[in-house]
């Protein structure tokens, strides 16, 4: 059974720093990995995507990399922003067309001025 | 990427009672799946919601608890019946078309009282 665990929980950083989450599963049989972020009382919005062929993918000032062999993800943030507060999930995806995303339990981040 | 409305946005009901939320998407998509977020926890595969079939549910969530309509490939709904306070928490409708992203509704607040 697939198992994500993402390290920190939480995470307070001031304005400008650059940061890495961390985001970790057991099985490395995946057919892809998302990051998404979640603000308060809100749904999921997706972030990136990358496929079990991939090592990292970019957008803006978020980068995210994947080593299947070790079973490791990182979101990487650089110079952060109050706006980028939230809750920071990753999600695997088991192999196999009909598979399910499984969930880590997140971490809380929280960019002070 | 899919748009994904949900209503009720939020609602508080009484224990006993039962609650239908709806999911509607912008486009045609293949797979759905209905979410559960309880309070301060990550997100729980509740089912995967089959057109045309009934829904393939998730060790832990039975039919008669959690009824699941597909009535096409645009639209889902999930009843949460006979709610208890324990079943206070974010649903979340998401879709996914082959291989790609997952994407998720803005989720509905169930309070039960």
């Amino acid at each position: 059974k697939q198992e994500v665990t993402q390290i920190p929980a939480a995470l307070s950083v001031p304005e400008g720093e650059n940061l890495v989450l961390n985001c970790s599963f057991t099985d490395s049989a995946i057919y892809n990995l998302q990051w998404f972020r979640q603000d308060p009382g809100k749904g999921l919005t997706s972030l990136l995507l990358i496929q079990s062929s991939q090592r990292e993918q970019t957008s803006g000032r978020l980068n995210a990399s994947l080593d299947k062999s070790s079973g490791r993800s990182t979101l990487y943030i650089a110079a952060s922003q109050p706006g980028d507060s939230a809750t920071y999930l990753c999600a695997v995806r088991g192999t196999g067309t009909a598979s399910k995303l499984t969930f880590g339990t997140g971490t809380r981040l929280q960019v002070t001025l | 990427s899919a748009v994904i409305s949900q209503k009720p946005s939020r609602d508080i009901c009484q224990r006993g009672t039962s609650l239908t939320i709806q999911c509607q998407v912008d486009s045609q998509v293949t797979m759905m799946f209905w979410y559960r977020q309880q309070p301060g926890q990550s997100l729980t595969l509740i089912a995967t919601a089959n057109q045309g079939s009934e829904a393939t549910y998730e060790s832990g969530f039975v039919i008669d608890k959690f009824p699941i309509s597909r009535p096409n490939l645009t639209f889902s709904t999930l009843t949460v019946s006979n709610m208890s306070p324990e079943d206070s928490s974010i649903y979340l409708c998401s879709v996914r078309q082959g291989g790609a992203e997952q994407y998720f509704g803005p989720g509905t607040r169930l309070t039960v009282t």
